[in-house]
């Protein structure tokens, strides 16, 4: 069974400070995805980032980056010098390779993210 | 290009009605997948359906249903409501290229409160 876990349940930091949120998973796939979202209170899922397995080069995209360790089963998410309109809940996600009709996502619990400006 | 829309946004209904909420794909996504959202579980997967077949379906009770039609768009469906089903469904669209599927994108979901 997959499992998606960010311990980080909330976290606020004060605007432009540097802050990383945590994931790690579990899935028994040897090829499969990982996703950011972001939730903004309207409740819109917001796509961020898809990784797949195979590729484990770090992603840097403006002020976000990410961070993918096999090794470690994590997929960590920093956000530089953030800002305000950074707050929002932010959910990791794994599914597996989306080729035999299981394209499932499966969500961790979320961190409530507050940029205190 | 538009992204997934949801209708109705917001829906409150007493316990034991029945309601459907509909979900429309990005424009050339053929995959259309349903969540719900509460507070104390999370984002739990309900089904996916793909040219109008359900392929895959989490642990939910039958009252939950759903369709796809030919144009894609999707209804879900859920009978006999129950206090517990108060949450945010959130539809998701995406495509499948050479076999594999790509991103999905979600809509701004429907907030159903069950009284």
């Amino acid at each position: 069974a997959q499992k998606v876990t960010q311990a980080q349940t909330e976290i606020s930091v004060v605007e432009k400070e540097d802050v990383t949120l945590d994931c790690v998973y579990e899935t028994r796939d040897t090829t499969y995805y990982l996703f950011w979202y972001k939730q903004p209170p309207s409740g819109e899922l917001v796509f961020l980032i898809r990784r797949n397995s195979f590729d484990e080069q770090n992603e840097i995209s403006g002020r976000y980056s990410w961070n993918f360790q096999k090794s470690t089963s994590s997929f960590n998410f920093t956000i530089t010098a953030s800002q305000v309109v950074d707050s929002a809940v932010y959910f990791c996600a794994l599914s597996d390779f989306g080729t035999g009709g299981n394209e499932k996502l499966t969500f961790g619990t979320g961190t409530r993210l507050t940029i205190i400006p | 290009k538009a992204g997934v829309t949801q209708t109705p946004r917001y829906l409150i209904k007493t316990r034991g009605q029945q309601v459907t909420l509909s979900c429309s794909p990005i424009s050339g996504h053929r995959s259309v997948s349903w969540y719900q959202q509460t507070p104390g579980q999370g984002l739990q997967f309900l089904f996916e359906y793909f040219s109008e077949t359900q392929r895959n379906k989490g642990n939910f009770p039958g009252r939950f249903s759903g369709r796809q039609f030919s144009n894609s768009r999707s209804e879900m469906n859920v009978s006999t409501l129950e206090l517990g089903d108060s949450a945010l469904y959130l539809c998701a669209s995406s495509r499948w290229t050479s076999g594999v599927q790509e991103t999905q994108y979600f809509g701004p979901g429907t907030r159903l409160l069950v009284l």
